[in-house]
C-alpha cells in the first residue's frame, strides 16, 4: 500500500478555510486517495475521494497535484464541528475484489473560536 | 436510514475471559468489515466479509479472534480468551460493495473494550 504522510495537528480558526495536506509519492496510478474524519468518541465517516482530477462535494474540496504525489483537503468554512482527526488514505484493491482502507496516524484539526 | 448499530458500547472484562461484539450494518450493504482501533492510532482491518464468506482475515490473530456473518447481514466478533493488549475500540463498518473505488464505508460508533 502506498503510504501517507500528514502533519500530526493543525489549528483553525472558526470561519476560515482549513487546508490539510497529505503526502502520497508513492502512489501508484490506479490507486484513489480517500479522506476520512473521526469526531471524538465517534466511527470515522466518509469525506471525498479522487483519482487524478480535483473534486467537490457537500462537506469538502479535494486538490489532488498534478504529479498525484500530494493532496490538500480543503474545508472551505470551518467550524466548531469540525474539530475531529483527520486521514488521509490511498485506497488499494485486493486481489478478488476487496476495498481495504489502511488508516495511518491522521491530522488532528482543531478549529478555535 | 439507520447507521451501522453496535453493540455493546462499552465492555470490561478480565483478562482470559470471553466477550463477543455485535454489528448490524446498513441495509442493502452486501461488505461488512470490522476494525480495531488502539487508542492514539488509526482504525486497522481485522477482517472483511463480502455477503457471508469472508474476503480478507490477514490480520485476525486467529488463535483468540473469530468473527462470522451468518445469512449476510449481521455479524458478530468474539475474543477468546482475551489479553490485556485486546483493549481497544472495535468498529463496525458497511459499504454496498466490494468492487471498485467509488463504495464509502460507513462506520458504526464503535465497542470500547477495557481488559483489566
Amino acid at each position: 500500500d502506498a503510504k501517507t504522510t500528514q502533519p500530526p495537528s493543525m489549528d483553525c480558526a472558526e470561519g476560515r478555510a482549513a487546508n490539510l495536506p497529505c503526502n502520497h509519492s508513492t502512489i501508484s496510478g490506479n490507486e484513489y486517495v480517500y479522506w476520512y474524519r473521526q469526531i471524538h468518541s465517534q466511527g470515522p465517516q466518509y469525506i471525498i475521494h479522487g483519482l487524478k482530477n480535483n473534486e467537490t462535494n457537500e462537506m469538502a474540496s479535494l486538490i489532488i497535484t498534478e504529479d498525484r504525489k500530494s493532496s490538500t483537503l480543503i474545508l472551505p468554512h470551518a467550524t466548531l464541528r469540525d474539530t475531529a482527526v483527520y486521514y488521509c488514505i490511498v485506497w488499494s484493491p485486493l486481489t478478488g475484489g476487496g476495498n481495504k482502507l489502511t488508516f495511518g496516524t491522521g491530522t488532528q484539526l482543531k478549529v478555535e473560536l | 436510514e439507520a447507521g451501522v448499530a453496535q453493540s455493546p458500547r462499552y465492555k470490561i472484562i478480565e483478562k482470559r475471559q470471553s466477550v463477543a461484539f455485535w454489528c448490524n450494518p446498513i441495509s442493502g450493504h452486501a461488505t461488512l468489515y470490522w476494525y480495531q482501533q488502539i487508542l492514539g492510532q488509526g482504525p486497522k482491518l481485522l477482517i472483511q466479509f463480502q455477503n457471508n464468506g469472508v474476503v480478507d482475515d490477514s490480520q485476525l490473530p486467529k488463535d483468540r479472534f473469530s468473527a462470522e456473518r451468518l445469512k449476510g447481514v449481521d455479524s458478530t466478533l468474539k475474543i477468546q480468551p482475551a489479553k490485556l493488549e485486546d483493549s481497544a475500540v472495535y468498529l463496525c463498518a458497511s459499504s454496498l460493495g466490494s468492487s471498485g473505488p467509488l463504495i464509502a464505508q460507513y462506520f458504526g460508533p464503535g465497542t470500547r473494550l477495557t481488559v483489566l
